[in-house]
């Protein structure tokens, strides 16, 4: 059974311009979540999805946007990129949020670097 | 605010020696508390997880184990090999929607 696929998994952009990354989850789950790993602040929370949904948000600015469409595939957006955004962004999906102990499974991610 | 803190930030063993990694969550609702390991370049990959009715759980050479009293919880690796050289992430999640990552713990095994 394939794992989560994140794409693209290596981009360069211009500081201003716009990014939009994707993600796939396992087959079946119908939750995906978004982090964003950077060497000073660890993982941190973006969103969670389900079911074309937004259930959950983290403190970021509005310059960071997701959707989830009926196929359980998300998308996340980041506008007006700052230096700041350059970050591995990781994408994990799990079959439902509700569920206590519902496991989370991680893509290989997205290595943005914004210049 | 929820907050899981974890120590040490990094670790060095020698080869069959064991590791301990400590963490400290702050939300007394958390039930589920997963144990990721980063390789370079790659996503986090569950290795083990706990929930709140369990108070230890053990697989092959890891083991994590869970005090709800203190908010405690720690992954231990007996015999650890160099393979085990990673980056290593303890977590909780929060009311069914939100997982806590701690800071991480860089794990050194020296051959």
């Amino acid at each position: 059974k394939a794992g989560v696929t994140q794409t693209p998994r290596y981009l360069i952009k211009t500081r201003g311009q716009q990014v939009t990354l994707s993600c796939s989850p396992i087959s079946g789950h119908r939750s995906v979540s978004w982090y964003q790993q950077t060497p000073g602040q660890g993982l941190q929370f973006l969103f969670e999805y389900f079911s074309e949904t937004q259930r959950n948000k983290g403190n970021f600015p509005g310059r960071f946007s997701g959707r989830q469409f009926s196929n359980s595939r998300s998308e996340m957006n980041v506008s007006t990129l700052e230096l700041g955004d350059s970050a591995l962004y990781l994408c994990a999906s799990s079959l439902v949020p509700e569920s206590s102990g519902n496991t989370i499974y991680f893509g290989e991610g997205s290595w943005l670097t914004v210049v | 605010g929820e907050n899981v803190e974890q120590h040490p930030s990094t670790l060095s063993v020698q080869e069959g020696d064991s590791a301990v990694i400590k963490c400290t969550y702050s939300d007394s609702a958390s039930n589920y508390f997963p144990w990721y390991k980063q390789e370079l370049g790659k996503g986090p990959q569950l290795i083990i997880d706990i929930r709140s009715n369990v108070g230890e759980k053990k697989d092959q050479r890891i083991a994590v184990t869970l005090n709800k009293t203190a908010k405690h919880f720690s992954l231990h690796i007996t015999e650890t090999q160099p393979e085990d050289s990673a980056v290593y992430f303890c977590a909780a999640r929060v009311g069914g929607f939100k997982t806590i990552f701690g800071a991480g713990t860089r794990l050194f095994v020296k051959a």
